[in-house]
């Protein structure tokens, strides 16, 4: 069975550019959440989706976006890129994100803003 | 914030058992506590979870105390493979897909 998988791997964008990163959940999966990881301040949780719907949303300005499509898979945007969103972007998915169900994680997209 | 409490940093023999400990004091009844790891510019895995009783895989066990204000993973036979860094984490009920991360524990397997 497939793990979550994440496209572009690599990718490095200008300041004031904007990039979208692309999601393919586990078959069956219908939660997808977004996570942005840096060295200062670690794992961060973006936001959730479900049904296509977004569910739970972090602490991050409006310039970070996703949607999901009828499918399950996701994309995130940010806009307007800044030199202090280079992280890595972490993409999860599970059946139903309820407690018992497992997230499982895909290798994540390396964004370097310069 | 993280509702989980762990010690930045430990080591290990290789063979031997890792313990690595977890306090989550302010865990409710409907929460998991899910342990992943994250070996250096990878995704985090996932290792294993319980709710009240222990909990045994293939990769590890979790032993969750009876009072379930902490927890503790174990490697039962540690290889080089398994440094990384070990998460424990309390899965809100009503959070979906959310999962808050705190720093972990580092963990350095030694020959």
């Amino acid at each position: 069975k497939a793990g979550v998988t994440q496209t572009p791997r690599y990718l490095i964008k200008t300041r004031g550019q904007q990039v979208t990163l692309s999601c393919s959940p586990i078959s069956g999966h219908r939660s997808v959440s977004w996570y942005q990881q840096t060295p200062g301040q670690g794992l961060q949780f973006l936001f959730e989706y479900f049904s296509e719907t977004q569910r739970n949303k972090g602490n991050f300005p409006g310039r970070f976006s996703g949607r999901q499509f009828s499918n399950s898979r996701s994309e995130m945007n940010v806009s307007t890129l800044e030199l202090g969103d280079s992280a890595l972007y972490l993409c999860a998915s599970s059946l139903v994100g309820e407690g018992g169900n497992t997230i499982y994680f895909g290798e994540g997209s390396w964004l370097t803003v310069v | 914030d993280a509702k989980t409490t762990q010690p930045t940093s430990m080591d290990c023999a290789e063979g031997r058992a890792a313990n690595l400990p977890c306090n989550h004091s302010t865990i409710s009844g409907n929460e998991y506590v899910y342990w992943y790891r994250q070996i250096h510019s990878q995704g985090p895995q996932y290792i294993i979870h319980g709710l009240k009783n222990n909990e045994t895989n293939e990769m590890a066990s979790l032993i969750i105390t009876e009072d379930r204000k902490s927890s503790t993973l174990i490697l039962p036979h540690a290889t080089l493979r398994d440094t990384a860094v070990y998460y424990c984490i309390v899965r809100v009920g009503n959070q979906g897909g959310k999962l808050i991360f705190g720093q972990g524990t580092e963990l350095s397997v030694k020959p």
